[in-house]
């Protein structure tokens, strides 16, 4: 059974500084990782999806790595800025036969102070 | 395309009433899957559809809960007997039938149950 585990759970750090997001998985089997944002109370936006025969995706200050064989991805966030305060979710889809799914992580709640 | 929509935003309802969401998705996904994030939580994979058809159900969909997709268009899951364990963002998402297609998902129906 698939597990994606985030760590750390929480955050703070000043604005301006540097940060990276940890996520693992139990299963390599994975056709692809996706970062996403959420705001408190409402929907999830998609920041970067990575397939699973790529090793990172960037866009703007956001990099995102991935290292199938080793269960890992991690999200770079560069020069942090107080609206980037929000809850950060990371998820694997996998397809197998009819199975269709993507497992989340817990997530990180990330807050920069200003 | 406004991509996936989701209605209604807001639902309140008092336990033991049944309630019903919609979602349509993007109109030329064949794929539309249902989620529920509780608080604090990340989102879990409750069914999807290819085109009409139901191919998987998870285990956390319980005997109260039934989602259609008639037509292979937009998708209902309706509640039924409400719980307040039930209180809860309903997320929709839709995609094309492959796994390396990304996942995009709507807003949200957020339900709380009093």
């Amino acid at each position: 059974k698939q597990e994606v585990t985030q760590i750390p759970a929480a955050l703070s750090v000043p604005e301006g500084e540097n940060l990276v997001l940890n996520c693992s998985f139990t299963d390599s089997a994975i056709y692809n990782l996706q970062w996403f944002r959420q705001d408190p109370g409402k929907g999830l936006t998609s920041l970067l999806l990575i397939q699973s025969s790529q090793r990172e995706q960037t866009s703007g200050r956001l990099n995102a790595s991935l290292d199938k064989s080793s269960g890992r991805s991690t999200l770079y966030i560069a020069a942090s800025q107080p609206g980037d305060s929000a809850t950060y979710l990371c998820a694997v889809r996998q397809v197998w036969d009819r199975d269709d799914k993507i497992i989340f992580g817990k997530g990180t709640r990330l807050h920069i102070l200003p | 395309d406004t991509g996936v929509s989701q209605d209604p935003r807001h639902k309140i309802t008092k336990r033991g009433q049944n309630v019903t969401f919609r979602c349509d998705p993007i109109s030329e996904h064949n794929r539309l899957y249902w989620y529920r994030q509780t608080l604090g939580q990340g989102p879990e994979f409750l069914t999807y559809f290819q085109n009409e058809a139901q191919l998987e159900k998870s285990r956390l969909l319980s005997d109260r809960f039934s989602a259609e997709r008639p037509k292979g268009s937009f998708s209902t899951l309706e509640i039924q007997r409400t719980e307040q364990g039930d209180s809860a963002m309903y997320l929709c998402a839709s995609s094309l039938d492959r796994g390396e297609y990304e996942q995009y998902f709507g807003p949200g129906t957020r339900l709380t149950v009093t």
